[in-house]
């Protein structure tokens, strides 16, 4: 079925060490990918986004890499901070109206 | 604020009843929907709005009818609720296609009792 997933669950880091959330894609012809934040009671906030004919785009502390031979993706945060506690999603998009594919979403807890 | 807001917040109700979210959005996107996220955290589109026009239905019982008056506003109105139907419930709106500037709302969870 549809899915964008392979994740760990739950992923613990210490404060001040590197973060990567992994992600693993079906669709290999999906042409653009977006990482999402969300915080407990609020809805999912765009993090950074890279379109397929690119293999890394970084923002400011993140990076995503995308590895479209194995139709892998993944959100590198570095010196996790206490506030990127939250559950992290990627999402691919279909081009079929706009509609997104969720993967399973990561648990990120950040140990002070 | 530029924004996607949806109201309530927090929506709580029996079983067989009916009730309405709503949805608006302040950045000029042309196209809405609305996801539905379990328990589970995963996150499932149910409808896409284009300029008013449907464009996506995911299966969705019929139960659910989402109304656009307009290209800024999606409703969503469930007939005959059900327990199965508690979930947190998130608009989002972008340009037509997807793409950058796809935005969530802060998402209404509806309990069904």
């Amino acid at each position: 079925g549809e899915s964008v997933g392979l994740h760990l669950p739950t992923l613990s880091v210490q404060e001040g060490d590197n973060s990567i959330i992994n992600c693993a894609y079906s669709n290999s012809a999906s042409d653009y990918f977006i990482w999402y934040k969300q915080e407990s009671g609020k809805g999912p906030q765009f993090i950074i986004d890279i379109r397929s004919n690119m293999d890394k785009r970084q923002g400011q502390r993140v990076t995503v890499l995308l590895n479209k031979t194995v139709k892998h993706l993944s959100l590198q945060i570095a010196a996790t901070q206490p506030g990127d506690s939250a559950v992290y999603f990627c999402a691919e998009n279909h081009n079929q109206g706009g509609k997104l594919i969720f993967g399973q979403g990561t648990e990120l807890s950040v140990k002070p | 604020d530029t924004a996607v807001s949806q109201t309530p917040k927090y929506l709580v109700t029996q079983m067989g009843n009916d009730k309405s979210i709503k949805c608006e959005q302040n950045l000029g996107h042309d196209t809405m929907y609305w996801y539905k996220q379990d328990s589970k955290k995963f996150l499932k589109i149910m409808f896409s709005y284009n300029n008013k026009e449907l464009i996506i239905n995911e299966t969705v019982p019929n139960r659910f009818s989402p109304k656009s008056p307009d290209k800024a506003h999606l409703n969503l109105h469930i007939n005959s609720l059900e327990l199965g139907d508690s979930a947190v419930y998130f608009c989002a709106s972008s340009f037509t296609g997807g793409g950058y500037g796809y935005t969530f709302g802060s998402g209404t969870r509806l309990t069904v009792v």
